[in-house]
């Protein structure tokens, strides 16, 4: 149990192009979905805390304009990386939550966004 | 900012043996969580551990946790090449501010066959 989906696994672009990544749980509600950067041999940051039906919650020195993120569904949550530069490049994961902080977070397999 | 630091940075050892992590933090936690990474895939978790616990077993993982100190443990008892992997302590932390995990920057596991 406790599936996270993340999609696509990769993508290679062209600087300015904008590029969306989806999150999904698929079998089970997600009350809060996270999103996560992490750069070569590096840890995680976290970038924003998203709630169902809300608007996300960035963290500090993450740009809200830049990186936007919805949660329209408790099973679906989108990153989308406007205007991407080669600084974008990264590594970026989600993760889903059933309920409240006492409970593990379940993580996709990342996606892996190049910026030429 | 990064809370956990975990120690070793990187580890080898002979499969069979056991290998143990640390973890270091600085804020009041509601919880800990270790994760296991393997390169360039999400990260799987392992086993929570809450503030007033001491020690959780599961499988060959023993995590111990010291409030006091601010410190954990992780064990991986008779080492398997599969946990060739990096390891990663996150804290949920109390008292406010972020929802979201704050990660060490973990410890890299290598199990020589």
């Amino acid at each position: 149990g406790a599936v996270v989906s993340q999609h696509p696994s990769w993508v290679i672009c062209k600087s300015g192009t904008s590029v969306k990544i989806e999150c999904r749980s698929l079998d089970f509600q997600a009350t809060t979905m996270f999103w996560y950067r992490q750069f070569p041999k590096q840890s995680l940051m976290l970038m924003a805390t998203s709630n169902e039906g809300s608007k996300a919650t960035y963290e500090q020195g993450v740009e809200k304009d830049k990186f936007l993120i919805n949660h329209a569904s408790l099973t679906l949550s989108t990153l989308t990386v406007t205007s991407a530069h080669p600084e974008d490049s990264s590594f970026y994961i989600c993760s889903a939550r059933e309920w409240g902080g006492d409970q593990p977070q379940h993580f996709g397999d990342g996606t892996r966004l190049s910026i030429l | 900012s990064q809370q956990g630091e975990e120690d070793p940075q990187a580890l080898s050892i002979q499969e069979g043996e056991n290998a143990t992590m640390n973890c270091s933090y600085k804020t009041s936690i509601n919880n800990l969580q270790w994760y296991r990474q393997n390169s360039g895939r999400g990260l799987v978790h392992l086993i929570l551990i809450r503030s007033n616990e001491r020690e959780k077993h599961s499988g060959r993982l023993r995590v111990t946790l010291d409030t006091s100190k601010k410190s954990s443990s992780l064990l991986i008892t008779a080492s398997r090449a599969a946990d060739t992997a990096s390891y990663f302590c996150a804290t949920h932390n109390s008292g406010g501010g972020a929802d979201g995990l704050t990660f060490g920057k973990g410890t890299h596991l290598i199990i020589q066959p």
